[in-house]
């Protein structure tokens, strides 16, 4: 059975790095690992996406091991403005259907 | 703004009757998709299309719930004889497929639905 979890909830300081782990058994081949934010009344907002090994953008790293069966999403620095919702979102066929957000990882940046 | 918009952006309604909300993509998107959030929870896949070919639909959809894109473009999602479990935010996304990130889906500000 398809299943994705994630940490509840985090806590962190300003200027910390923070890590946010997606577990996500038997996903499909040939997607994508994805990350959004979503604030609260507000739609995900897309923060990175990557197939395996690491990607890193302007705003955030994904390390994604070669089995990928799991994600981290990795916040450099935090600022009070992180604190928001994190998911992850997966295929679990290869057609790219199905679609799947994990429970989300709600983030508390603390001053 | 040429973002994924949504409407109307809250929707009360009573038991019984039925509801249409409305996604508009960014405009040169191919694929869009629908989803439902309750509080506290991640956003659940209902449907999504590729142009107008309704591609795949959770098989948790309930058959009240029917979604059409003609024409590609924008897409409406009704939702018959409303129960009170239906109320939660539907949030519409689009993406562009034959991208290198095709599963990159652009969200809109989704339609809060209130079932008395």
């Amino acid at each position: 059975l398809a299943k994705t979890t994630q940490p509840i909830s985090m806590d962190s300081y300003e200027g910390q790095e923070v890590n946010i782990t997606c577990s996500h058994n038997n996903i499909a081949t040939n997607d994508y690992i994805t990350w959004y934010q979503q604030f609260p009344s507000q739609g995900p907002r897309f923060i990175i996406q990557g197939y395996k090994t690491k990607v890193t953008n302007e705003v955030a790293s994904l390390f994604i091991p070669a089995d990928r069966k799991s994600s981290t999403l990795s916040l450099p620095r935090v600022s009070l403005s992180d604190t928001a919702v994190y998911y992850c979102l997966v295929a679990y066929d290869n057609y790219g259907q199905n679609f799947v957000f994990g429970p989300g990882t709600r983030l508390s940046v603390l001053p | 703004d040429t973002g994924v918009s949504q409407n109307p952006r809250h929707k009360i309604t009573k038991r019984g009757q039925n509801v249409t909300f409305r996604c508009d993509p960014i405009s040169e998107h191919n694929r869009l998709y629908w989803y439902r959030q309750t509080l506290g929870q991640g956003p659940e896949f209902l449907t999504y299309f590729q142009n107008e070919a309704q591609l795949e639909k959770s098989r948790l959809l309930s058959d009240r719930f029917s979604a059409e894109r003609p024409k590609g473009s924008f897409s409406t999602l009704e939702i018959q004889r409303t129960e009170q479990g239906d109320s939660a935010m539907y949030l519409c996304a689009s993406s562009l497929l034959f991208t290198g990130s095709y599963n990159e889906q652009f969200f809109g500000p989704g339609t809060r639905l209130t079932v008395l």
